[in-house]
């Protein structure tokens, strides 16, 4: 079957320039996360949804970055007004019910370069 | 201020051998405990669990160990294979929250 999804695989933007990244979860997953990785760092907690309900956004970094998850299940993160310090490989993933029931399934990421 | 450490950026072990990488915590109330594996180019895949009532954790080649009293656990792989090469990331929660913290991640290079 079909693992977590992610697209674009990359996206180069300007400075300034609005950007929304998508992810595709495993069909009949309750949970997604999104999660921000730097070079030579681990995973760092963005936000999570269960269903449509996005349950905690306590890591998102300020008020440039949003995700909505409308219909329980294809979920998107929007930047607006890019930096270059959000340059990064940004990380979805899905579980079943949540990650102390059932480990989190990651997609393969969209590496995001602002210049 | 990291609350989850991988103190070792690398390991190299020959085939056959035991790997042995560690993790170490800070936060007292981290209750459930993950090891996390992850080749080039894709995303992190679950590799192992461990609750904190438990001391450890078995699943085949691969056993995971935590010393609460030390806040440390580790991740034991018997016999290492080539196949093991990757980074492997320790990662845990608090009772109740969905969000993992990770830590920086190990690379672990098996020769054959």
């Amino acid at each position: 079957g079909a693992g977590v999804s992610q697209s674009p695989r990359y996206k180069v933007t300007k400075r300034g320039q609005d950007v929304a990244l998508r992810c595709d979860p495993i069909s009949g997953h309750v949970s997604l996360y999104w999660y921000r990785q730097a070079l030579g760092q681990g995973p760092e907690f963005l936000t999570y949804f269960n269903y449509e309900a996005q349950q905690d956004k306590s890591g998102l970094p300020n008020d440039r970055f949003s995700a909505e998850r409308p219909e329980g299940s294809i979920s998107t993160l929007t930047i607006q007004r890019t930096e270059q310090r959000d340059s990064a490989m940004y990380r979805c993933a899905s579980s079943l019910v949540g990650p102390n029931n059932s480990p989190l399934h990651f997609g393969n990421g969209t590496r995001l370069t602002v210049t | 201020d990291q609350q989850v450490k991988q103190n070792s950026p690398s390991l190299s072990v020959q085939e056959g051998r035991i790997s042995i990488l560690n993790c170490d915590y800070t936060n007292s109330m981290f209750d459930y405990f993950l090891w996390y594996k992850k080749y080039p180019a894709e995303g992190p895949t679950f590799l192992i669990s461990i609750s904190s009532i438990k001391d450890k954790n078995e699943d085949g080649r691969f056993t995971v160990f935590l010393n609460k009293s030390a806040k440390h656990l580790s991740l034991h792989i018997v016999p290492s294979q080539p196949g093991d090469s990757a980074v492997y990331f320790c990662a845990a929660s608090l009772g109740g929250s969905e969000k993992l913290v990770f830590g920086k991640g190990t690379k672990l290079t098996v020769n054959p």
